[in-house]
């Protein structure tokens, strides 16, 4: 089965950028979304199609797929920011979804 | 406003069944990709299943013969049948309009609040 693969957790200041990766066997060939999820609550979406902004997301989120990487920006990080983060695709190949193994991003 | 109101979660006892609701409004799940994603306590996200608005279905290996996805027009709600339970299902499951493979920026893709499935003897 296809495996996303990104690091357990990320630590950036106030006022950073926060770089999360996303890794898998040829991503690039595939269309990443990123959720973000906060204490408690669902899961919302804060990029799709790989670096598309839902309505209400800051443009303080970016993100970028080539290769085996797929890549979530936080810029200017703020408190608020602070949850877990996943990325998302769809396998054509196991025809399944999948989830990434989460970021825990923490505002230092 | 779009919603999703899941219902249906329960402490059961391992083998047994049980089956989950989500009620859509603001949105026709007949029209939509509608998935299914559960969370472990203390973990992260698992896709489940999914529903496509033609009708076809896919199962994440863990559930496949054991979970069965299905919706309702009429009622305008998505539900997931889930027999022989297991104490590794344990999970809150969340229904979701899932981002489909093909490029569609319409409406938003929401969850559900969840339901806590509880599965012990």
């Amino acid at each position: 089965s296809y495996v996303l693969t990104q690091p357990p957790s990320v630590s950036v200041a106030p006022g950073k950028t926060a770089s999360i990766t996303c890794g898998g066997d040829d991503i690039g060939s595939k269309t990443v979304h990123w959720y973000q999820q906060k204490p408690g609550q669902a899961p919302v979406v804060v990029i799709y199609y790989d670096s598309d902004r839902p309505s209400g997301i800051p443009e303080r989120f970016s993100g970028s797929n080539s290769g085996d990487t797929a890549t979530l920006t936080i810029s200017r990080v703020e408190a608020g920011d602070e949850a877990d983060y996943y990325c998302h695709v769809w396998d054509g190949g196991s025809e399944h979804y999948v989830f990434g193994t989460g970021t825990k991003v923490t505002v230092l | 406003e779009v919603q999703l109101v899941e219902s249906g979660g329960a402490l059961v006892q391992p083998g047994d069944s049980l089956r989950l609701s989500c009620a859509a409004s603001g949105m026709t799940v007949s029209g939509n990709y509608m998935s299914w994603v559960r969370q472990a306590p203390g973990k992260g996200l698992e896709w489940v299943s999914v529903i496509l608005s033609g009708g076809r279905t896919y199962y994440a290996d863990s559930v496949e013969g054991r979970f069965t996805i299905s919706r309702d027009s009429s009622k305008n709600t998505v539900y997931l049948h889930m027999n022989s339970l297991r104490p590794e299902d344990t999970a809150v499951y969340y229904c979701a309009r899932q981002i489909p493979d093909f490029y569609d920026d319409t409406g938003s893709y929401i969850w559900g609040q969840g339901t806590l499935v509880s599965v012990s003897s």
